[in-house]
């Protein structure tokens, strides 16, 4: 199985800062990755695929990159509505693998 | 809307079996796979598995071979996941989501469904 380690497991920060999440995954994926935000008792909610597709309707301050072994989502400027859990999907070898997820909280 | 709206929660003995549904409106449900993820309380996300409802192929994690199976019933536009011999650390909330193509990987969700394995 492809392991997908995410780091930090949480961060707290300040609205307005720059917060970057790492996806490593333990063999290369290309760009088979997806990023979701899952707030407290909430559905996740995809915003990022493809490693680095925005999706529809999620602000721009999100942003993915990465391809083969690592990955980030980098949110440039984080707002009240971020703090949330953020977790990473690889779907390029069975079985799918989520990473671990990171929480971020309030500083 | 894509909407999928899953069956309400349930409570299970160990060794029992549960089935979860999924029912999908505003798309055609042939036209693109479905899921199933799990997560455990306090825990991260666990993919269990997906069927493509145009043909019926699965494909399920090692470690639920053999005790998961999964269809979907075209007449009424619902995915089913049934989970047999259950165990307490099955208990978790269920979710299915549509998607699995590298654009369409699991765009949408259901609200979820908790099953509790507990004598």
């Amino acid at each position: 199985d492809i392991q997908m380690t995410q780091s930090p497991s949480a961060i707290s920060a300040s609205i307005g800062d720059r917060v970057t999440i790492t996806c490593r995954a333990s063999q290369g994926i290309t760009n088979s990755l997806v990023w979701f935000q899952q707030k407290p008792g909430k559905v996740p909610k995809r915003l990022v695929f493809a490693a680095s597709s925005l999706q529809s309707g999620v602000p721009s301050r999100f942003s993915g990159s990465g391809s083969g072994t690592e990955f980030t989502l980098t949110i440039s400027s984080l707002q009240p509505e971020d703090f949330a859990t953020y977790h990473c999907l690889q779907h390029h070898s069975y079985p799918w693998t989520f990473g671990q997820g990171t929480k971020v909280e309030i500083k | 809307q894509v909407q999928l709206v899953q069956s309400g929660a349930e409570m299970k003995m160990p060794g029992a079996s549960v089935r979860v549904s999924c029912k999908a409106s505003g798309y055609t449900l042939t036209n693109y796979g479905i899921s199933w993820v799990r997560q455990a309380p306090g825990q991260g996300l666990e993919w269990t598995g997906w069927i493509d409802p145009f043909n019926g192929n699965t494909m399920y994690p090692p470690k639920l071979q053999g005790r998961v199976t999964m269809t979907t019933d075209t007449s009424t536009s619902t995915a089913y996941l049934e989970l047999r011999s259950l165990r307490s650390d099955d208990t978790a909330v269920y979710y299915c989501a549509r998607g699995l193509g590298t654009t369409t990987m699991l765009e949408y969700w259901g609200q979820g469904t908790l099953v509790t394995v507990s004598s």
